[in-house]
């Protein structure tokens, strides 16, 4: 069954460290996959998305992610994590013709 | 608005009775989806819609569940006979063209429903 993983559930940062979210996920095909955050009392927004081509990815914020096949791996990653990045932090994989999976999140703390 | 908008905000219920969550999809978007986030989890699949039909709701957890997009704009969530584990924030999410896995969903912030 496919599935996505998210294996840490709570990140700790301090400001202007860098930053590595890891997501990995189980799925016969080529998915599409996608990060999302969602800042408390705010919808999911996406942050960046991969669905072929170049395997490092860039989204907004100063986001970037890396697409690892044999890994299985989607990793996000920010060079200087701001204060405004305190969020939970979902990966999302989709497969032609079938849903959105959603990882279990990663809730994201920076330390001033 | 431009965005994807949800009534209520918030929600509460008593255990047994019957709620209707409302979803307003950005104007021209036929993909909408329902999902439901319970507390330290990710979003769930529950149905989604292109156009006016539910072309999969193989994620409603059971007959109670329904959901409706009769004019594929607006979409109602209804739920009967509430019980203490439907309670979550759901969410509504549209997108421009086919089933998500190209386009981006653009989220609401959901509606938070409490059932007592």
């Amino acid at each position: 069954a496919q599935s996505v993983t998210q294996p840490d559930i709570h990140i700790t940062v301090s400001e202007g460290a860098s930053l590595e979210l890891r997501c990995n996920y189980s799925y016969g095909a080529t998915p599409y996959l996608f990060w999302y955050v969602q800042s408390p009392g705010q919808g999911l927004q996406l942050l960046l998305k991969y669905f072929s081509g170049d395997t490092l990815v860039q989204g907004i914020k100063g986001f970037e992610a890396e697409f690892k096949r044999s890994q299985s791996s989607f990793n996000l990653r920010k060079p200087s994590v701001h204060w405004s990045d305190a969020a939970e932090y979902f990966c999302a994989v989709g497969v032609t013709g079938q849903n959105f999976v959603f990882g279990p999140g990663t809730r994201l703390s920076v330390l001033p | 608005g431009a965005g994807v908008s949800q009534t209520p905000s918030n929600k509460v219920t008593e255990k047994g009775k019957y709620v209707e969550l409302r979803c307003d999809p950005i104007s021209g978007h036929t993909a909408l989806y329902w999902y439901r986030q319970s507390l330290g989890q990710g979003p769930e699949f529950l149905i989604y819609f292109q156009g006016t039909g539910a072309a999969d709701d193989s994620g409603l957890p059971n007959d109670r569940f329904f959901a409706v997009r009769p004019e594929g704009s607006v979409s109602t969530l209804k739920i009967q006979r509430t019980e203490r584990g439907d309670s979550a924030v759901y969410l509504c999410a549209s997108s421009p063209g086919n089933r998500g896995t190209t386009d981006t969903q653009y989220f609401g912030p959901g509606t938070r429903l409490t059932v007592l």
